[in-house]
């Protein structure tokens, strides 16, 4: 039973360029959620996806954007990036109305320079 | 709003030692609380958790406790071994059905043999 995978596992931009992340869930669950942990920091949340739509959000600006597809994977993406948005970005995956824990993938460790 | 404080790491435990890592929140109503462990280079993986007051959460020789009158979710261990180094987060979730993580910052665990 796959978990929650999330590609690519590092990446490195340049200030102002745009990114994209990706995240397939575990098998059997229809939401997820995306997080930013900065180095030596909590992860804080960023979006929840749920029937491809955004159900709640976090404290971001508008240059962070989310999509769910009807297979339920998500992308995560970021514009106009600043060295303040390098951090790991997970992706976490549940299933609605069980009150089922969150599962994490391993993240996505991006670099803006 | 929600917030988790933990104390502040390292903390540092010779094998077979007592663990204790301090965690009190504030959140609105009844949430449920959580204690994840992240590895190096890997995502999180919840630990053990507690829906109400008084409940006792465990696995893998950690255990916390609901504590309301005190806002507080402690995570204990009789006897730390090597394995069990990496970095500890308090999360809570409130019961929005959004399943969406307020996390602390985590405290860092080494235990040396």
């Amino acid at each position: 039973d796959a978990g929650v995978t999330q590609s690519p596992t590092h990446l490195i931009k340049t200030r102002g360029q745009q990114v994209t992340l990706r995240c397939s869930p575990k098998s059997g669950h229809d939401t997820v959620s995306w997080y930013q942990q900065a180095l030596g920091q909590g992860p804080q949340f960023i979006f929840q996806y749920y029937e491809e739509e955004e159900r709640q959000r976090g404290n971001f600006p508008d240059r962070f954007s989310g999509h769910q597809f009807p297979n339920y994977s998500s992308e995560l993406n970021v514009n106009a990036l600043l060295l303040g948005d390098s951090a790991l970005y997970l992706c976490a995956s549940s299933l609605v109305g069980t009150g089922s824990p969150l599962h994490f993938g391993n993240g996505t460790r991006l670099t803006v320079t | 709003g929600n917030s988790v404080t933990q104390m502040e790491g390292p903390v540092t435990l010779s094998e077979e030692a007592f663990l204790t890592i301090n965690c009190t929140y504030t959140a609105t109503g009844y949430p449920s609380l959580f204690w994840y462990v992240q590895y190096p280079g890997e995502g999180l993986q919840l630990l053990l958790k507690a829906t109400k007051a008084d409940d006792k959460g465990s696995n893998k020789g950690f255990e916390a406790t609901y504590r309301k009158e005190t806002t507080s979710f402690h995570l204990e261990k009789g006897s730390v071994q090597v394995s069990d180094s990496a970095v500890y987060f308090c999360a809570l979730t409130s019961n929005s059905g959004y399943s969406t993580l307020t996390f602390g910052k985590g405290t860092m665990l080494l235990v040396s043999p």
